[in-house]
């Protein structure tokens, strides 16, 4: 596609349920990251996927957290028995490689999760 | 680790005042150094970057320099426009062959501009 694509935009939910949020970056970018932005703590790295692989998580904040990537396209994070402390704005970007120093990430304009 | 740290927000100018935003940063090596920005409502987008010391990168009237010695990349315009109202954000990658593309970010700046 033209940019970074994600869903649902905005996903207001109860504390303890189960959601799925989705990234579908920029045709042939074969690196794809995964960052959390809350409100006063700025952007927060999570996982990182160079294909289908995830060679860092070291960001996840607990073993709710959970993403994958199949085709070296689309990518899913879910998050499982979500919490307050859940709530923010989960952005995805994408690049042409994850190997470059000089690399620019193309981000989507965040899902805003909302947990009541 | 790596780290960045900018200054606390929010910043209100007055239309064609001068902005500085600093940006002071942590990390092992020669990373490259970005400022991004956020307009309200949109996603975040790269304004900026510069990939070796004393590299300055500009756009849109925004320049920064790539100071090795102070460990800085102060984002500075000269006279703001109230388009500019934004976050900024200053960011940093490592290099060599481990090096993920992973951007460590700062906190971010909220800049409003009053015409």
């Amino acid at each position: 596609g033209a940019g970074v694509s994600q869903s649902p935009s905005n996903k207001v939910t109860e504390k303890g349920k189960d959601v799925e949020l989705r990234c579908d970056p920029i045709s042939g970018h074969t690196a794809l990251y995964w960052y959390r932005q809350s409100l006063g703590q700025g952007l927060e790295f999570l996982i990182y996927f160079q294909g289908n692989s995830a060679p860092d998580k070291s960001g996840l904040p607990s073993d709710r957290f959970s993403a994958e990537r199949t085709g070296g396209s689309v990518s899913t994070l879910t998050i499982q028995r979500t919490q307050q402390e859940d709530s923010a704005v989960y952005l995805c970007a994408s690049s042409q490689t994850g190997t470059t120093n000089t690399g620019e990430l193309f981000f989507g304009e965040g899902s805003r999760l909302t947990v009541l | 680790g790596d780290s960045v740290t900018q200054m606390e927000g929010p910043v209100t100018l007055s239309e064609e005042a001068f902005l500085t935003i600093n940006c002071t940063y942590t990390a092992t090596g020669y990373p490259s150094l970005f400022w991004y920005v956020q307009y309200p409502g949109e996603g975040l987008q790269l304004l900026l970057k510069a990939t070796k010391a004393d590299d300055k990168g500009s756009n849109k009237g925004f320049e920064a320099t790539y100071r090795k010695e102070t460990t800085s990349f102060h984002l500075e315009k000269g006279s703001v426009q109230v388009s500019d109202s934004a976050v900024y954000f200053c960011a940093l990658t490592g290099r060599g062959s481990s090096n993920t593309g992973k951007l460590i970010f700062g906190q971010g700046t909220t800049l409003q501009v009053k015409p």
